[in-house]
């Protein structure tokens, strides 16, 4: 099993729709979590870090974490054509390593 | 967050030679790391860069064939060497300013060995 499965998709929806990306992990010592979302021939770049159980806000950007079913989210609201991208979950306890998802790639369609 | 500049951002090269990319931030900053990224697959670690000493290598990554410097708190280089088509990936360079924050990138070198 691996430490972090992450649906591959494509994903695709229609302008304006909200989307749910999600994680689930099996290590209970995953302490925070980020998203990134990566576009095509770039890097990953930051979305969302959070420590906590519960949601922090960005924008249009939510990230909720679930610690006891080991499950984060993270949802975008009012999907535009430009979030079009491969969305990657990362996490990480006492160590230094990260653990990232094979990341899920969304399409938004105009 | 840290502005990270790596280079090359391509290069197609031949097999049995070597390419070295270079990362350099904006910061001086804790922690450097270096990524594969194979299409489809998730993120790969490499190595941790230590400044002043030898990199720490992940398993299955050892320092004849991906030998990484960091002379300073801004700065690192990871070597491909004898490279086989297989080595055909992303590499990304990383820093984080201390532990448990986040982590940014490069913009990845996309290398093709033919």
């Amino acid at each position: 099993q691996k430490e972090v499965e992450q649906d591959p998709g494509p994903l695709s929806v229609p302008e304006g729709a909200i989307v749910s990306l999600n994680c689930t992990y099996s290590n209970s010592a995953f302490q925070y979590f980020m998203w990134y979302r990566q576009y095509s021939r770039k890097g990953p770049e930051l979305l969302m870090y959070t420590y906590s159980s519960g949601n922090k806000e960005d924008g249009r950007f939510t990230a909720q974490v679930d610690k006891s079913s080991k499950y984060i989210s993270l949802f975008i609201r009012d999907s535009q054509p430009s979030d079009s991208a491969t969305y990657l979950c990362a996490m990480g306890g006492a160590t230094n390593k990260l653990i990232f998802g094979t990341g899920t790639l969304l399409a938004v369609q105009p | 967050s840290a502005v990270i500049s790596q280079k090359p951002s391509r290069d197609i090269c031949q097999r049995g030679t070597s390419l070295t990319i270079q990362c350099q931030v904006d910061s001086q900053v804790t922690m450097m790391f270096w990524y594969r990224q194979q299409p489809g697959q998730s993120l790969t670690l490499i190595a941790t860069a230590n400044q002043g000493s030898e990199a720490t290598y992940e398993s299955g990554f050892v320092i004849d064939k991906f030998p990484i410097s960091r002379p300073n708190l801004t700065f690192s280089t990871l070597t491909v060497s004898n490279m086989s088509p297989e080595d055909s990936s992303i590499y990304l360079c990383s820093v984080r300013t201390v532990m448990n924050t986040e982590a940014f990138f490069g913009q990845g070198t996309r290398l093709t060995v033919v």
